[in-house]
C-alpha cells in the first residue's frame, strides 16, 4: 500500500542554522509533491510544489528537492528563525487520492 | 483575500447526538475535501468532491458519517450518532483540480474541533 514517511521526532535547531526535513514515500509514482506548514490550532498552509521533472525548487529561504529514484523529497529552511517553528507536512500528488504525511515538528531555538 | 470558512469552530456534544459541520469553499474552486486530524492518526482523508459529485469517501465510516454538497458554496459533514472516538479536528479544504488528477494546492479552513463526551 502507499506509504509516506516523515520523521516523527521533533527537529530542534538553533536560529540561523539550516533545517532539513525528509519525506520518503513508497508504492507511489507522484507527478508532484507538495509541502505544507501547520501551526497549532490552524489548518495546513501550502508552501511549495515540486513536479517530477524538477530537481529543485526555491522560494525565499525555502528549498525543496525531489529525487524520484530515491523516492524522497528534502525540505530546507535556510537562516532559520524562531517563527519557522511549526509542523511541516509533505503530500505526494497526481492521479491519486490526496494523502498527507504525519508531519515533522520543527523547533527553532533563539 | 479568499478563504475557506468552517462552522462551528468548536463543538462539544454528548455521545449519540447528531453533529453537522459546514464548509464554504473558495469561490471558483471545484474540489472540496474533508479531513480528520488526531494526534494518533495525523491527517486522514474522509471524502472529497469534484464539481459537487463525490469522488471518494472510502475513508469515511459509512454507517454514521455522511458528506454532501447541496450547492457549490456549501459542503456538509454529518455524524449521526456521534461517538467519543469521533473527537478530533475536522478540516475542510478546497482547490482547483483537473480531470484525472487530484488537485494541486489545497486551501484549508480553520477546522472544527469536535469533542464528543
Amino acid at each position: 500500500s502507499q506509504k509516506i514517511e516523515q520523521n516523527s521526532e521533533a527537529l530542534n535547531i538553533q536560529e540561523g542554522k539550516t533545517a532539513t526535513l525528509t519525506c520518503n514515500y513508497t508504492n507511489y509514482s507522484p507527478a508532484y509533491l507538495q509541502w505544507y506548514r501547520q501551526d497549532p490550532g490552524r489548518g495546513p498552509v501550502f508552501l511549495l510544489l515540486i513536479r517530477e521533472n524538477e530537481k529543485e525548487k526555491r522560494k525565499e529561504r525555502l528549498k525543496v528537492t525531489f529525487d524520484t529514484t530515491l523516492k524522497q523529497s528534502l525540505f530546507h529552511i535556510t537562516a532559520s528563525q524562531p517563527a519557522d517553528s511549526a509542523t511541516y507536512l509533505c503530500a505526494p500528488g497526481g492521479s491519486y487520492i490526496p494523502t498527507f504525511g504525519r508531519g515533522t515538528s520543527l523547533i527553532v531555538h533563539p | 483575500d479568499a478563504r475557506v470558512t468552517q462552522t462551528p469552530r468548536d463543538k462539544v456534544t454528548e455521545m449519540g447526538q447528531e453533529v453537522t459541520m459546514r464548509c464554504q469553499p473558495i469561490l471558483g474552486h471545484n474540489t472540496v475535501f474533508w479531513y480528520r486530524q488526531t494526534m494518533m492518526q495525523g491527517l486522514e482523508l474522509l471524502a472529497y468532491f469534484r464539481n459537487r459529485a463525490p469522488l471518494d469517501d472510502s475513508g469515511m465510516p459509512k454507517d454514521r458519517f455522511s458528506a454532501e454538497m447541496p450547492d457549490a458554496t456549501l459542503a456538509t459533514l454529518k455524524i449521526q450518532p456521534s461517538e467519543p472516538r469521533d473527537s478530533a479536528v475536522y478540516f475542510c479544504a478546497s482547490g482547483l483540480g483537473l480531470a484525472g488528477e487530484s488537485t494541486d494546492t489545497q486551501y484549508f479552513g480553520p477546522g472544527t474541533r469536535l469533542t464528543v463526551l
